[in-house]
């Protein structure tokens, strides 16, 4: 069965700092992968997808992602935090683009 | 473009009590989801419509939990008798088409603000 575990529950960071957020999936094939950031009280924007192809994507906000196939990780970067970067970011997976699976996420707190 | 569309933001209600939520998506998406958030838990999928025909319902609670989407545009969610269990956001999130493998990112999904429901 497909899971997604992010390890980490809550980061902090300092801003300016750097920024790696980890995922890992369980699926037999290569999966769709992407990452969704959720404000408070907001509802999930997508920050970048992975269907095929090179396997450094980049997204909206500065964000990049880099998919590792033999580690079956799809980790999310960040060179430099701002204080808005602060929210719950969400791995997910999908057999589809739109069958997902989602991890627990990790919320991410940036300090001054 | 609009966004997709959810009401209300909040509802408060007591257990065994009745509550409905309402979801328009935006305009000429075909597929709509709801999405139950339990708090410090990712999304789990409720049920998925394609126009207004149900694709998949396989984690919904049939017993306390309908859903429907009669002509193929905005959808209603229901719950009834609520339990604490509940409490949770529900998530509404459309796409333009049933998923295939695309490359076009025309099947991601586009998310909601929610509607927070606490049962007491």
């Amino acid at each position: 069965a497909q899971s997604v575990t992010q390890p980490d529950i809550h980061i902090t960071v300092s801003e300016g700092a750097s920024l790696e957020l980890r995922c890992n999936y369980s699926y037999g094939a290569t999966p769709y992968l992407f990452w969704y950031v959720q404000s408070p009280g907001q509802g999930l924007q997508l920050l970048l997808k992975y269907f095929s192809g090179d396997t450094l994507v980049q997204g909206i906000k500065g964000f990049e992602a880099e998919f590792k196939r033999s580690q079956s990780s799809f980790n999310l970067r960040k060179p430099s935090v701002h204080w808005s970067d602060a929210a719950e970011y969400f791995c997910a997976v999908g057999i589809n683009t739109d069958k997902l699976i989602f991890g627990t996420g990790t919320r991410l707190q940036v300090f001054p | 473009e609009a966004g997709v569309a959810q009401s209300p933001r909040y509802k408060i209600i007591e257990k065994r009590q009745s509550v409905a939520f309402w979801c328009n998506p935006i305009s000429g998406h075909a597929t709509l989801y709801w999405y139950q958030q339990i708090l410090g838990q990712g999304p789990k999928l409720l049920i998925q419509f394609q126009n207004n025909g149900v694709v998949d319902d396989s984690q919904l609670p049939k017993d306390r939990f309908s859903a429907e989407r009669l002509k193929g545009v905005d959808s209603t969610l229901k719950i009834q008798p609520a339990k604490l269990e509940d409490s949770a956001v529900y998530l509404c999130a459309s796409s333009l088409a049933l998923g295939g493998s695309s490359l076009s990112g025309a099947n991601v999904l586009t998310f909601g603000a929610g509607s927070r429901l606490t049962v007491l």
